[in-house]
């Protein structure tokens, strides 16, 4: 069964509303979790790191105000994509595990959250 | 910084046919090279190699790495339409860096 929940699958909205995902690790506590974004024909870009407890990481160019993070708890992470506009477009993947007690274990993937910003 | 690459980025093979997959990878922190399958969504977990010369299999896939070379290759045998999809391989230690993707296509 899956072992890392993403949610919406997708979102269709306007430009200018903020949309919120969330990340939930099912099986076990990740104090860890990663968003990745990917735009068609293209690998997986990491964005940030969530940290519970503490400050997101973000990856180089990514802006922080722009996407929002929060880790409130140890099975879940939130990504927020503050006043989205169409170029926010894509598909945002969270991920979990790999990392800490887990560090011997494969990363799992959610389903992923397709976004269209119209 | 940190690399990896995959060859070659696409393929397209018929039923039946082997394929070999490449990734080789240059990175700082090596802990372990995982393999992902993504058709339509999120990635799934295919195999994830820490040894050297340790061969992996899961039904007609299977994996090798060698560390000495950085390299890593996946092979599928009598492949089926179902086998379409993009290979991505990672290294991950602490975070995940992905190479380009191999998108291999396999027609009936």
């Amino acid at each position: 069964g899956a072992v890392v929940s993403q949610h919406p699958s997708w979102v269709i909205c306007k430009s200018g509303t903020s949309v919120k995902i969330e990340c939930r690790s099912l099986d076990f506590q990740a104090t860890t979790m990663f968003w990745y974004r990917q735009f068609p024909k293209q690998s997986l870009m990491l964005m940030a790191t969530s940290n519970e407890g503490s400050k997101a990481t973000y990856e180089q160019g990514v802006e922080k105000d722009k996407f929002l993070i929060n880790h409130a708890s140890l099975t879940l992470s939130t990504l927020t994509v503050t006043s989205a506009h169409p170029e926010d477009s894509s598909f945002y993947i969270c991920s979990a595990g790999g990392t800490g007690q887990y560090s011997n274990q494969p990363q799992h993937f959610g389903d992923g959250t397709r976004l269209s910003i119209l | 910084e940190d690399k990896v690459v995959q060859s070659p980025l696409s393929l397209v093979v018929h039923e039946g046919d082997t394929v070999t997959l490449n990734c080789s990878y240059e990175v700082t922190n090596f802990r372990s090279l995982l393999w992902y399958k993504q058709e339509k969504k999120a990635p799934t977990f295919l195999f994830m190699l820490t040894s050297s010369g340790i061969e992996k299999k899961s039904g007609r896939l299977s994996s090798i790495l060698d560390k000495k070379e950085l390299f890593s290759i996946l092979n599928i045998t009598a492949t089926q339409t179902g086998d379409s999809a993009v290979y991505l391989c990672a290294n991950q230690g602490g975070k995940l860096i992905f190479g380009q993707g191999t998108e291999l296509s396999v027609k009936p």
